[in-house]
């Protein structure tokens, strides 16, 4: 069975500082990936995927992603968080086979203080 | 254009008795899902349909619950005799076939007192 470990559930930071969320998955196969993003009041929406390919991906707002296959990770940074970046963030996979459902991590909760 | 809508917002119920949600989803996307979300957990898969294939409801908790869409357009999730453990949080999400890029409603804040 698949499954996805965001192992920090919150996380602290003053404006200006760096971002990297942890997000590890278990998985038998090829993977797809992605990170989702829930501001306060606003709907889950797509950050960034991983496909195929590079495995450094940019997604919006200045976040990026790395999948380290050997590592079974795909951990997501930003060099210089702003108060705007507070929200809940959370990992998914899929496998590639066909199967469109995802697995959720958790999610992690980020606070930016200005 | 417009995006998933979810009705109602917010639902509290008292234990035992069953509630509807609804979703509709994005025009033209034929994937619809749900999802359950507890306090301080992840994104719990309940159901999938995908256009007139049968739904995959590998996700569902219970035979409390279930679910229909008619066509490709609305869905509803349906929870009888709810449970407190049944609070939560449902999110409905839709996505073009063969996507995997999913659009998410606002949810349903469901609390069973």
């Amino acid at each position: 069975a698949q499954s996805v470990s965001q192992h920090n559930h919150h996380v602290i930071l003053s404006e200006a500082a760096s971002l990297e969320l942890g997000c590890n998955y278990s998985y038998g196969g090829t993977v797809n990936l992605f990170w989702y993003v829930q501001y306060p009041g606003q709907h889950l929406q797509l950050l960034l995927k991983y496909f195929s390919g590079d495995p450094l991906v940019k997604g919006i707002k200045g976040f990026e992603a790395e999948f380290i296959k050997s590592k079974f990770s795909f951990n997501l940074r930003k060099p210089s968080v702003q108060w705007s970046d507070t929200a809940e963030y959370f990992c998914a996979v899929t496998g590639t086979g066909g199967s469109y459902i995802p697995t959720f991590g958790r999610g992690t909760s980020l606070i930016v203080h200005p | 254009g417009a995006g998933v809508s979810q009705s109602p917002s917010n639902k509290v119920t008292e234990k035992g008795k069953d509630v509807e949600l609804r979703c509709d989803p994005i025009s033209g996307h034929t994937a619809l899902y749900w999802y359950r979300q507890r306090l301080g957990q992840g994104l719990e898969f309940l159901i999938y349909f995908q256009g007139n294939s049968a739904p995959d409801k590998s996700g569902l908790p219970s035979d409390r619950f279930s679910a229909e869409r008619t066509g490709e357009s609305v869905s509803t999730l349906t929870i009888q005799r709810t449970q407190q453990e049944d609070s939560a949080v449902y999110l409905c999400a839709s996505s073009l076939a063969g996507n995997y890029e999913q659009y998410f409603g606002p949810g349903t804040r469901l609390t069973v007192t």
